[in-house]
């Protein structure tokens, strides 16, 4: 039981470039979410899927898109990174009913 | 505007004594709140949590307490052990059962 995994661990980017950050949980749960940790602002939550099929937004939405590709997958991209985006990413899931998250280990972004 | 706050960023206490962190919250709509502890390089992991309608819940050396009319709750930890040093962070669960909102965190140090 891996729980939650996040790839890559680390990545550089430049200005403008693209990426997306994979998280895959194999818990069964219903609910993924996506958060960004920051010095200071602790962590803020990016978007979140309550259940397969459907995405909402969060705090902080703005210049990130999401994808729940299946049950076990939650996916975010940057179209265009900016330096106001370097930050640590957790994806989290939690069963349906429950309040307790469960996060990956994170993807260190650097973008320069 | 932060709707979880932790006013102390750091936290120093000796092996053997209480650790009480703290934390305070503005919307009085939230149902739950949770502690997770987060060490380096690792996503936070739960630690313990507490029903809006509840004052108190204990679990071995932690104990979590809910001042509704303050909108405040604390953690103490008795007691403290090296191991604890970590990075806590408090969160409330908005009233949709979805969204979770995070403070900023408290870095706990225990002291051999």
């Amino acid at each position: 039981n891996a729980g939650v995994t996040q790839t890559p661990k680390f990545q550089v980017l430049k200005t403008g470039q693209s990426m997306t950050l994979q998280c895959a949980q194999d818990m069964n749960h219903n609910s993924m979410y996506w958060y960004r940790q920051d010095p200071g602002m602790g962590l803020r939550l990016i978007y979140y899927s309550a259940s397969e099929g459907t995405t909402d937004k969060g705090e902080v939405p703005n210049g990130y898109n999401v994808s729940r590709l299946n049950k076990r997958e939650f996916s975010l991209r940057l179209e265009s990174a900016a330096p106001s985006q370097t930050s640590v990413y957790f994806c989290a899931s939690r069963v349906g009913s429950g309040y307790e998250q469960y996060f990956g280990p994170g993807t260190r972004l650097t973008v320069t | 505007d932060q709707q979880v706050k932790q006013n102390s960023p750091s936290l120093s206490v000796q092996e053997g004594r209480i650790s009480i962190l703290n934390c305070d919250y503005t919307n009085s709509m939230f149902d739950y709140f949770l502690w997770y502890k987060k060490y380096p390089a690792e996503g936070p992991t739960f630690l313990i949590s507490i029903s809006s309608i509840k004052d108190k819940n204990e679990d071995g050396r932690f104990t979590v307490f809910l001042n509704k009319s303050a909108k405040h709750l604390s953690l103490h930890i008795v007691p403290s052990q090296p191991g604890d040093s970590a990075v806590y962070f408090c969160a409330a669960r908005g009233n949709t059962g979805n969204q979770f909102y995070f403070g900023t965190g408290t870095s706990l140090t225990v002291i051999p």
